[in-house]
């Protein structure tokens, strides 16, 4: 069966430093979605895209986040410089476009020291 | 402001009966509303959804209702079994969001006992 996937699964970083995760999606959707759960916290949008286009980053706090998708199917999550309040899931889905099921991968535990 | 609001209590519920969980929501006009399963440490899961037009879907063992005049819907699982233990979570597009921008609540813990 297809998955999204995502790596790493775990990542534990120093405050101030750079941190980047990556996303494959599943094959043929070509909308993709980075959200990040805190602990206890339901799952919060940071970016959607369609194909390589960005069609909502209205959460994504880009004074410190980055995110592309620069053919269109895999993508990259960067943090720069990452804040102790950073540590969350960070979990990537994809879907078909303008299909109602998004497909979520294991996500990114990330923890910042 | 928009909110989604869960039971934020663990529900305990024996084995063979029905867990009943609530999603409220106000401020909100939803396009449509899913239901999502998530086990500890992994992505959440799709289990249904239900569009606003709808009053109530079913899958198997899982029933959804949806009454947009109370800004509610009801999620139940029926002869609840021991592996159904996890966290649901509800989710809500609105008619202004952007397609697939799912809000979610912060989801209900449940705990099925033998």
């Amino acid at each position: 069966e297809a998955e999204v996937a995502q790596s790493p699964r775990y990542k534990i970083t120093e405050k101030s430093q750079a941190v980047a995760f990556w996303c494959d999606p599943i094959s043929g959707h070509a909308t993709l979605y980075w959200y990040r759960q805190i602990l206890g916290q339901g799952p919060e949008l940071l970016v959607q895209f369609q194909d390589e286009s960005v069609v909502d980053d209205s959460q994504l706090p880009k004074d410190r986040f980055s995110a592309e998708r620069l053919k269109g199917v895999d993508s990259t999550l960067k943090i720069q410089p990452a804040e102790l309040g950073d540590s969350a899931m960070y979990l990537c889905a994809s879907s078909f476009p303008r299909n109602t099921e998004a497909f979520f991968g294991q996500g990114t535990r990330l923890t910042v020291v | 402001s928009q909110k989604i609001e869960q039971n934020s209590e663990a529900l305990n519920i024996q084995e063979g009966k029905t867990a009943t969980l609530t999603c409220n929501y106000t401020n909100y006009s939803p396009a449509y509303l899913q239901w999502y399963r998530q086990d500890p440490g992994r992505g959440p899961v799709f289990l249904l959804l239900i569009r606003e037009n709808e009053k109530e879907k079913r899958k198997e063992r899982l029933k959804v209702t949806f009454d947009t005049t109370l800004k509610q819907s009801l999620f139940h699982i029926t002869a609840s079994q021991p592996a159904d233990s996890a966290t649901y979570l509800c989710a809500l597009v609105g008619t202004t969001d952007s397609w697939g921008k799912l809000q979610f609540g912060a989801g209900t813990q449940v705990v099925v006992t033998p």
